[in-house]
């Protein structure tokens, strides 16, 4: 079992819906990463996460860390959020290093 | 500013050749990672580097080597080209290297080995 488990793997939507994509880990974390990756490849952050919620535009992540869960909203979603979104943790023993899921696909059709 | 730059972009290597990809930063970042990108898997940390001259093992390094001989730069490897090697590679760099802060990406170069 992966330590960075995410689902769904991939995922189709109207253009305007609500998205959720969620990511369980299975070790102690002292931080969570969202990130995006374009079409072309390119890979951005979007949040980092040690607790609680946040929210930028239009997408917001929270985490539970007792629950070792966090989701990734997109509100009103747009085909430009059409990416692969991926999760990483730094887990507590791991130093600088992340452990990367396997990114969900998401497509929004117009 | 750039922010992080790979060169070259796609290469096709045979079996057995070498090459070198560059990475290269110019946000002045003490830490820098090697990673691949390979279909159904998580991206896996090669090698990193935790400033200047210094570099470490990641979760995947064989087969590869790495050299930080400049801050801005950081260089990998491969020494004989293996098709299990086939894959897309991204660098990225950041400023502590803590885990709970962001890391910069590059664009990524495609490398297919037959």
């Amino acid at each position: 079992k992966n330590e960075v488990e995410q689902s769904p793997q991939n995922l189709t939507a109207q253009e305007g819906e609500f998205i959720t994509i969620n990511c369980s880990y299975s070790v102690g974390i002292s931080a969570l990463h969202w990130l995006q990756q374009h079409p072309g490849g390119g890979i951005v952050s979007l949040f980092m996460l040690s607790s609680g919620k946040k929210k930028h535009g239009r997408l917001i992540a929270t985490i539970n860390i007792q629950e070792k869960h966090s989701s990734l909203h997109i509100t009103a979603s747009h085909p430009r959020d059409s990416a692969v979104y991926i999760c990483a943790v730094r887990s507590e023993t791991s130093g600088s290093r992340l452990t990367f899921g396997e990114g969900t696909q998401l497509t929004v059709n117009p | 500013n750039a922010g992080v730059t790979q060169t070259p972009k796609f290469r096709v290597l045979k079996t057995g050749q070498s090459m070198t990809l560059l990475c290269a930063q110019d946000m002045n970042h003490e830490y820098m990672y090697w990673y691949r990108q390979d279909p159904g898997m998580g991206l896996r940390l090669i090698h990193y580097s935790v400033g200047e001259g210094t570099t470490a093992k990641g979760e995947v390094p064989d087969g590869y080597n790495v050299s930080r001989l400049k801050k801005q730069n950081f260089l990998l490897g491969l020494e004989s080209a293996a098709p299990s090697q086939t894959s897309v590679y991204f660098c990225a760099s950041s400023f502590l290297g803590t885990g709970a802060e962001t890391q910069y990406f590059g664009p990524g170069t495609r490398l297919l080995v037959l």
